[in-house]
């Protein structure tokens, strides 16, 4: 298994800055996912993190809006830029151990309220 | 993508009870299927995956039932206890896409 972290746990921000959410985990792992989930809703993936390339987007979601780094096997970042009140939300990053990918863990969530 | 939902926003039982709680899907292409528990205020928690060519696959206190034919999924928990009180959420993903797509969660309460 792994034992994930996220800092901060919870944060309010202004419209229009920036935050950046960081992940890390107790192991190495291949592959490192964020999500967002609304309270009370389900989780909707925004990009998988690619170590040593960029992060893989979905659809809906932007590099400018959303820039990711993953520096190393352990560790990921998330920001969240320009804020608006629409991006108040939890955000949650998991990471898959082996390459099935088949069991992830997720860290506690870190929930943003933008002001 | 995949495209995954559920038909109970919430469920609740008592404490002993069976629960059952299902979903539906909508990708034939998945390859297997995950449920999730989520507490309040915590991260998603791993509870069982199935593979899709399998139609059942038990766990401690828990079993998942997956019907391809009208691709459904359901989860069960035997004897229902109090700390079983969460959301509970199943996925479907690709093989080697390595990406789950959620379904809308279902709320479980357990009465004592």
């Amino acid at each position: 298994s792994a034992v994930i972290s996220q800092k901060p746990s919870r944060d309010i921000c202004q419209r229009g800055t920036s935050l950046t959410i960081q992940c890390q985990v107790d192991s190495q792992v291949t592959m490192m996912f964020w999500y967002r989930q609304q309270p009370g809703q389900s989780l909707t993936l925004i990009a998988t993190a690619n170590q040593g390339s960029e992060a893989t987007y979905e659809s809906g979601f932007v590099i400018d809006k959303f820039p990711i780094s993953r520096p190393n096997l352990t560790f990921s970042t998330l920001t969240v830029s320009n804020m608006s009140p629409e991006d108040s939300s939890i955000y949650l990053c998991s990471a898959s151990l082996g390459t099935s990918g088949i069991e992830q863990y997720f860290g506690p969530g870190t929930r943003l309220t933008v002001t | 993508g995949e495209s995954v939902g559920l038909h109970l926003p919430t469920l609740s039982v008592q404490e002993g009870d069976n629960s059952i709680i299902n979903c539906a899907y909508s990708n034939s292409a998945s390859d297997y299927f995950i449920w999730y528990k989520q507490e309040s205020g915590k991260g998603p928690q791993f509870i069982i995956d199935i593979r899709s060519n399998m139609d059942k696959r038990q766990g401690q206190r828990v079993t998942v039932l997956l019907n391809k034919t009208v691709k459904h999924l359901s989860l069960q928990i035997a004897a229902t206890q109090p700390g079983d009180s969460a959301v509970y959420f199943c996925a479907g993903a690709v093989y080697n896409f390595n990406k789950f797509y959620f379904g809308s969660g279902t709320k479980l309460n357990v009465k004592p």
